[in-house]
């Protein structure tokens, strides 16, 4: 079965740091694109950060550019975000989700994991 | 950034309604275009993707059209399962983009 699982969620103050960890089964990872997706209470979908399968190529949303880091370890089948300098506004449930497998082009999300709650309060 | 403008932002429907959901882009994105159905605490779930092909499981009543800027998502016969929320999202570039949301509430 092809599954994503993710873990790291927690409470933390603003200004702190978290990383989330993302990991994937029943499927080559290492072939796979990923992706970060959010999404705060009560709110819509907001993408966070791409990231290719051979993590030649990386995006981020400009929201949060120059404070998170995705990276991904394709021995481990685990993708991750380091997330620093956190905000209230980065309150949210963090999705990781898998994309394509062409580097050229971005694709659509196809698998999704259920998410894992990020709360930065004081 | 692409903008995604959905509407309407909800609506009220019955069991067996022919539903249509519509998307536009602000600029064109030819049919680089994605629908997802969310349920409350769960995860987005793909429906279509290029514009109009469903993805693998879903049923046959749920299809999507359009290219360039305007997309629509239709749902022949609402059943008690598509009570949800309905996002689009263009993936023709970075930073990917989504609609606000369409929720279908029971009328």
């Amino acid at each position: 079965e092809v599954q994503l699982v993710e873990s790291g969620g927690d409470l933390v103050q603003p200004g702190g740091s978290l990383r989330l960890s993302c990991a994937a089964s029943g499927f080559t990872f290492s072939t796979y694109s990923m992706n970060w997706v959010r999404q705060a209470p009560g709110k819509g979908l907001e993408w966070v950060s791409y990231i290719s399968s051979s993590s030649s190529t990386i995006y981020y949303a400009d929201s949060v550019e120059g404070r998170f880091i995705i990276s991904r370890d394709n021995a481990e089948n685990s993708l991750f975000l380091q997330m620093s300098s956190l905000r209230a506004e980065d309150t949210a449930v963090y999705y990781c989700a898998r994309g394509g497998t062409t580097v050229t082009t971005p694709s659509r999300q196809d698998v999704w994991g259920k998410g894992t709650t990020v709360t930065v309060s004081s | 950034a692409i903008r995604m403008t959905q509407s309407p932002s909800s609506f009220s429907a019955s069991t067996g309604d022919r539903v249509t959901i519509t998307c536009r882009a602000s600029q064109g994105i030819s049919s680089y275009l994605a629908w997802y159905q969310q349920k409350p605490g769960k995860a987005p779930k793909l429906l279509i993707y290029a514009a109009s092909t469903l993805q693998s499981g879903v049923p046959s009543r749920f299809s999507g059209s359009g290219s360039g800027t305007d997309f629509t998502l239709t749902i022949s016969c609402l059943q008690s399962e598509d009570f949800a929320t309905y996002y689009c999202q263009q993936y023709y570039s970075y930073p990917l983009t989504f609609g606000g949301g369409t929720k279908v509430e029971v009328k």
